[in-house]
């Protein structure tokens, strides 16, 4: 089992529409949890972090985070072309390494 | 703010040769992670420092790999031998040393070996 899952893709959604993209993780003893976006070719840039269970909303982006099921998500509302990019989902215990899922590839079509 | 700084953007070597990337982190920033992201993977940490001192290296490959950090500053990531397997891209990224602080990465170096 790995330790950060999240679903490969891809994931296809119609402009303006909300994307749903899914993260599971193994450790329990996780505290911080994040969202990274990656543009082909580009580095890894931060978009939200979370650490308490709920939801935190910034802008069009949703965090949400369910510590006793071991899942954190990300939403994104009215969903634009420029969204379209390569979604991680990283995962860091107290003072540990980020631990990084694979990615899930949004793609937003006109 | 500058960013993490990374060099050379990309290298072209042949199997069994070696090769240096260097990092600059952001200024401040105690923590220094060096990442070999493989294409269609997520980042897969290799080395972390805390400040000179190494806090986990458990998934770097010691028989080829080699990192150090001088100073609590820059660093250098050494591959020798690389193989065919290492063509990577390495992430350099940066963060304050508490464990809710998020990761500034540099561009990266995109390594080829042929």
């Amino acid at each position: 089992q790995k330790e950060v899952e999240q679903n490969s893709g891809p994931l296809s959604v119609p402009e303006g529409a909300i994307a749903s993209l899914n993260c599971t993780y193994s450790d329990r003893g996780s505290q911080s949890f994040f969202w990274y976006r990656q543009y082909s070719g580009k580095s890894p840039e931060l978009i939200m972090f979370i650490y308490s269970n709920g939801d935190k909303e910034d802008g069009r982006f949703t965090a949400q985070l369910n510590k006793a099921s071991q899942y954190v998500s990300l939403l994104i509302r009215d969903s634009q072309p420029s969204d379209s990019a390569t979604y991680l989902c990283a995962v860091k215990p107290h003072a540990g390494k980020s631990t990084f899922g694979d990615g899930t590839t949004l793609t937003v079509k006109p | 703010e500058a960013g993490v700084a990374q060099s050379p953007r990309y290298k072209i070597i042949e199997k069994r040769q070696s090769v240096a990337f260097w990092c600059n982190p952001i200024s401040g920033h105690a923590t220094l992670y060096w990442y070999q992201q493989i294409l269609g993977q997520g980042p897969k940490l290799l080395i972390q420092f805390q400040n000179n001192g190494v806090v986990d290296d458990s998934q770097l490959p010691k028989d080829r790999f080699s990192a150090e950090r001088l100073k609590g500053v820059d660093s250098t990531l050494k591959i020798q031998p690389a193989k065919l397997e290492d063509s990577a891209v390495y992430l350099c990224a940066s963060s304050f040393a508490d464990s809710l602080s998020p990761l500034h990465f540099g561009n990266g170096t995109r390594l080829t070996v042929t």
